[in-house]
């Protein structure tokens, strides 16, 4: 069975730097997606980044970045310039074909920004 | 396209009650999620549909839960005689194959 561990129950970072939440997780297969969901204090779980993992290089959506070690088996996300409103839960979320492909979803990670 | 809608958002019954959750997923989506989210918990998998049909269903999914989706276009999920452990968000989400999936708002259930 595959496993996602994000071993940061709660980060905190100040307005305008940079953070990385971590993630690792377990399986066999070597085609899968990873993803990394925010959901806001109002609860609508929101995309954030994907990643395909037959793709070597890093995906970046603005001020969200993430850096994927496949061997390693881990996928973090970075905040750069953070903003009050990246406040939230953050879910890493691989989709594994064997699972049938149904999002498998970590612990989360609760991100705080302090102004 | 307005994305994916649940209805009702909140539902309080009396335990012993059944109750019934919809979800309209994003038009062209074939893919269809049931999650359920307790306070300070990641969403837990319930069940999920390819097109009509229900490919996985969660083992800790007792027989009380049941989860359809007609013509693979809409999907209800029906809890029979509820019980104060099922009070939780109840959330949806639609994909296109392995594309990102879309979530919904959630039904917020409360069981007394």
């Amino acid at each position: 069975a595959q496993t996602v561990t994000q071993s940061q129950p709660e980060m905190s970072v100040q307005e305008a730097e940079t953070v990385t939440l971590s993630c690792t997780y377990d399986t066999s297969e070597s085609d899968y997606y990873l993803f990394w969901y925010k959901q806001p204090p109002s609860r609508q779980m929101i995309l954030v980044i994907r990643q395909e993992a037959y793709k070597q290089q890093n995906a970046t959506e603005n001020r969200f970045s993430v850096n994927f070690q496949k061997a390693a088996k881990s996928f973090s996300l970075k905040i750069s310039d953070s903003q009050l409103g990246d406040a939230a839960m953050y879910f890493c979320v691989p989709s594994f074909a064997n699972a049938g492909n149904m999002l498998t979803f970590g612990g989360g990670t609760r991100l705080m920004v302090k102004p | 396209d307005t994305g994916v809608s649940q209805n009702p958002r909140h539902k309080i019954t009396k335990r012993g009650q059944n109750v019934t959750f919809r979800c309209d997923p994003i038009s062209e989506h074939n893919r269809l999620y049931w999650y359920r989210q307790t306070l300070g918990q990641g969403p837990e998998f319930l069940t999920y549909f390819q097109n009509e049909a229900q490919l996985e269903k969660s083992r800790l999914l007792s027989d009380r839960f049941s989860a359809e989706r007609p013509k693979g276009s809409f999907s209800t999920l029906e809890i029979q005689r509820t019980e104060q452990g099922d009070s939780a968000m109840y959330l949806c989400a639609s994909s296109y194959d392995r594309d990102e999936a879309f979530f919904g708002q959630g039904t917020r259930l409360t069981v007394v």
